[in-house]
């Protein structure tokens, strides 16, 4: 069965602090995709990134970078340099042959200032 | 280019009560999905349309309901309002949704409360 976990329920840094979202899935596909969403207090949920299983390339945009590990089942993430707007909740995503989203429960991620 | 909207806002409603939420997609986009977040709870998948046509629905009673129209806008229904139906209820649209590939895109969610 298809599962997305984030063991961190909160975390909390001061700004400037680097942190790691860590995010591990469980599926017995050998395609699916991969995605990570932001949830500000406003309610919307923001795409971030889309990752397929057959690319394990890291990637980077600005202060986000995103570690995919197979061998592992996990997606992490990682904010740089973090600041005060960085404060919402993050979601990690699973989609496979099924076609629908698994989600994990979120992170909630607090940037003190 | 205007995104994922919803509405109403807010919508207030008593037990017993039905209430009625719309989405309108992004230009272009076939699917349409719902889900309900509830407090302290993460997202729970509801309903799934495409091309007018019910894809798939979550672990919900019956009087969660729902429809696709001809432009692909979509309207969730609860029916007998219950006071754990309190939720954010999260409307998402994608291109037809045929590979697992397809992003959904969010809009801001219409909040319900049941009193």
């Amino acid at each position: 069965a298809q599962k997305v976990t984030q063991a961190q329920t909160e975390i909390s840094v001061v700004e400037k602090e680097d942190v790691t979202l860590d995010c591990v899935y469980e599926t017995r596909d050998t395609t699916y995709y991969l995605f990570w969403y932001k949830q500000p207090p406003s309610g919307e949920l923001v795409f971030l990134i889309r990752r397929n299983s057959f690319d394990e390339q890291n990637e980077i945009s600005g202060r986000y970078s995103w570690n995919f590990q197979k061998s592992t089942s996990s997606f992490n993430f990682t904010i740089t340099a973090s600041q005060v707007v960085d404060s919402a909740v993050y979601f990690c995503a699973l989609k496979d042959s099924n076609y629908q989203l698994i989600w994990g429960a979120g992170t909630k991620l607090i940037i003190k200032p | 280019e205007a995104g994922v909207t919803q509405s109403p806002t807010h919508l207030i409603k008593t037990r017993g009560q039905q209430a009625t939420l719309r989405c309108s997609p992004i230009s272009g986009h076939t699917s349409v999905y719902w889900y309900q977040q509830a407090l302290g709870l993460g997202l729970q998948f509801l309903l799934w349309y495409d091309e007018g046509e019910e894809r798939n629905r979550g672990n919900f009673p019956p009087r969660f309901s729902g429809r696709q129209f001809p432009n692909y806008s979509s309207e969730l229904n609860v029916n007998a309002l219950e006071l754990e139906d309190s939720a954010l209820y999260l409307c998402a649209s994608s291109l037809g949704d045929s590979l697992a590939k397809k992003i959904q895109y969010f809009g801001a969610g219409t909040r319900l409360s049941v009193l």
